[in-house]
């Protein structure tokens, strides 16, 4: 079944650094989106990629998908304490968003 | 900016009992979802709602679940003798057309005695 996978599943960093976490899927998808939770709160879209978009960017943000490798990566640059939060990739196939388990974003000041 | 909103923010009730979870999607958005996200799980997808009626649905959308557009600004998740496991936080989403964005509600958490 479609799955969004993500990792690492914890990443712990130092403000002013980058930080780089992966998603992989294993079916086709019309396109990927990524979203950030904070603690025990809601979704926050930050950036829909196409299937066919190969890199896309939006202010610290930089998403890139590789459909042959069926994966795609979110790199947030000059990481700051307020990014701390759980980021998810989510699949979209028809309309259904697939989620992964995310990865756990700690950004020490 | 348009946002979606959910009530109530969090909900507790009684093994057994009904409840409704409300949604009201952003105006002009014609696809309707709701996702629940159990503790420290990830966020499922539960069922998807366009011109009117059910478009998907998972298997977690049983029988005890219904969803409905009662007018034109609500859209509402109604669990019909809740189980301890469906305390759960409960997201709505909504998007203006089959391949745009789905923007999250900030969900109603529901906890189940």
């Amino acid at each position: 079944s479609q799955q969004g996978e993500e990792d690492p599943q914890a990443l712990s960093i130092q403000e002013g650094e980058n930080a780089t976490m992966n998603c992989s899927y294993k079916t086709s998808i019309n396109n990927l989106q990524w979203y950030r939770q904070n603690s025990g709160r809601g979704l926050v879209h930050l950036i829909l990629i196409r299937s066919n978009e190969r890199e896309k960017h939006s202010g610290r943000l930089r998403v890139t998908l590789d459909t042959s490798k069926k994966s795609s990566s979110l790199l947030i640059t000059a990481s700051r304490a307020a990014d701390t939060a759980s980021y998810f990739c989510a699949t979209d196939r028809r309309g259904k968003l697939i989620f992964g388990q995310g990865t756990e974003l700690s950004v020490k000041p | 900016e348009p946002e979606v909103t959910q009530t109530p923010s969090h909900q507790v009730t009684q093994m057994g009992q009904e409840v409704i979870l409300r949604c009201v999607p952003i105006s002009n958005h014609l696809y309707f979802y709701w996702y629940r996200q159990i503790l420290g799980q990830k966020v499922e997808f539960l069922v998807s709602f366009y011109n009117n009626e059910i478009s998907e649905k998972s298997e977690i959308f049983d029988d005890q679940f219904s969803v409905e557009r009662p007018d034109g600004s609500n859209f509402t998740l109604k669990i019909r003798s809740t189980k301890l496991e469906d305390s759960a936080m409960y997201f709505c989403a909504s998007r203006r057309d089959s391949t745009d964005t789905q923007y999250f509600g900030p969900g109603t958490r529901l906890t189940v005695l």
